[in-house]
């Protein structure tokens, strides 16, 4: 049963400290790994991918993947209150390419 | 570029009726994913279509179906409903077998009395 772990939270920030969320996996030969941040009501959207081992930067937002752990991170620096939301991790293992879910972070940023 | 569209929003059915969900993806886009989603429930996988083929599917009873047209739209469809059955149900739309990022619709908000 191939497997994708989040720590539900909620996970608590003080608003402009560094966010950080974790995400395992179990399927040893996943390629590709997806973070979404889903608004209370509202469909999930695309945050970042990324596809090999090390960071990937984009605005305030870096994914660290790290293979030979299995696990992927997204930081969040700078966090607003903006950013409070679920933040669902995905990875596409490698027997096939059906995405296969974790449950979600919740993120609250206190201000 | 237009975004992933479903219709309807909202729906309200009661139990033992049938429902019909739609999802137009994106230009170019050729597979399209369904998920439900209850309150504080991850995605729930329901199927994934490519090129009108039915190519995975989740662990849902078969009153809970699925198609795709020529055009890649998609429709779900869901017959004897129950109460259960309340929840978000979300469409996504990808560039190739769900090999690539998935980009979601606003959803269909059915509601079962």
């Amino acid at each position: 049963q191939k497997e994708v772990e989040q720590n539900s939270g909620p996970l608590s920030v003080p608003e402009g400290a560094i966010a950080s969320l974790n995400c395992t996996y179990s399927d040893r030969g996943s390629q590709s790994f997806f973070w979404y941040r889903q608004y209370s009501g509202k469909s999930p959207e695309l945050i970042m991918f990324i596809y090999s081992n090390g960071d990937k930067e984009d605005g305030r937002f870096t994914a660290q993947l790290n293979k030979a752990s299995q696990y992927v991170s997204l930081l969040i620096r700078d966090s607003q209150p903006s950013d409070s939301a679920t933040y669902l991790c995905a990875v596409i293992p490698g027997s096939n390419y059906q995405l296969i879910w974790g449950a979600g972070t919740k993120l609250i940023i206190k201000p | 570029k237009a975004g992933v569209t479903q219709t309807p929003r909202y729906l309200i059915k009661t139990r033992g009726q049938q429902v019909t969900l739609s999802c137009s993806p994106i230009s170019g886009h050729r597979s399209v994913s369904w998920y439900q989603q209850t309150p504080g429930q991850g995605l729930q996988f329901l199927f994934e279509y490519f090129s009108e083929t039915q190519r995975n599917k989740g662990n849902f009873p078969g009153r809970f179906s699925g198609r795709q047209f020529s055009n890649s739209r998609s429709e779900m469809n869901v017959s004897t409903l129950e109460l259960g059955d309340s929840a978000l149900y979300l469409c996504a739309s990808s560039g190739l077998a769900g090999e690539d990022e998935q980009f979601f619709g606003p959803g269909t908000r059915l509601t079962v009395l």
